[in-house]
């Protein structure tokens, strides 16, 4: 049980696109998903939490503008790379939590691989 | 606020030899602390986790930790080293003061030699 996916897994887009990420909870249901970045060799950086039917609450120093991130139901969260850069380029993870959990555990996806030319 | 020390790096160990990875922890309040393994270009595995329980954890493929509050430390071992084990290890802690966010230690990488 507490199976994270998203999808893709690896992305390649062009300078002033944007990209959508998708992040699901396939065996329960969470009200509370993170997006988290890592650069290569580096350690996960938190950007945001993503709360079920709210705004997302960003880290200091992410810009919401940039990151877009939407929770439209308890399996699903998207974080959506707009205007994308070549700055942009990283390895993006999402985590889930589940409800009643009071350890508050967090069941991590495989990431996606993001690479903007 | 909380935050995480891993002490190495970077861990080389011959295969069929002990593996230990070195944590240390700050919080304000009682923490949950976890041990996360992440192969090349794949997500994070959780190998073990303490919650306030027994002081000593057992986890996956092997691996234990134990908590010491004393030394606010808790250090990752394995008593043999397989090469499946060469990865990125990650320490974490998180409690409720900061609102259960988890934060990451810098990562050990571990080499294991044949």
């Amino acid at each position: 049980g507490a199976v994270v996916s998203q999808h893709p897994s690896r992305v390649i887009c062009k300078s002033g696109t944007s990209v959508k990420i998708e992040c699901r909870s396939l065996d329960f249901q969470a009200t509370t998903m993170f997006w988290y970045r890592q650069f290569p060799k580096k350690s996960l950086m938190l950007m945001a939490t993503s709360n079920e039917g709210s705004k997302a609450t960003y880290e200091q120093g992410v810009e919401k503008d940039k990151f877009l991130i939407n929770h439209a139901s308890l399996t699903l969260s998207t974080l959506t790379v707009t205007s994308a850069h070549p700055e942009d380029s990283s390895f993006y993870i999402c985590s889930a939590v589940q409800p009643r959990d009071f350890n508050n555990e967090q069941f991590f996806g495989p990431g996606t691989r993001l690479t903007v030319l | 606020a909380q935050s995480v020390t891993q002490l190495d790096s970077h861990v080389s160990v011959s295969e069929g030899t002990p593996v230990l990875l070195r944590c240390n922890y700050s919080s304000s309040y009682s923490p949950s602390l976890f041990w996360y393994v992440q192969h090349p270009n794949k997500g994070l595995q959780l190998l073990l986790k303490y919650t306030s329980a027994a002081t000593l954890v057992k986890g996956i493929n092997g691996f234990e930790a134990e908590f010491k509050k004393s030394e606010t430390s808790f250090h990752l071992t394995k008593p043999s080293a397989h090469m499946s084990d060469a990865a990125e290890y990650f320490c974490v802690v998180s409690d409720y003061a900061n609102d259960y966010k988890l934060s990451f230690g810098a990562g050990t990488t571990v080499t294991v030699r044949a």
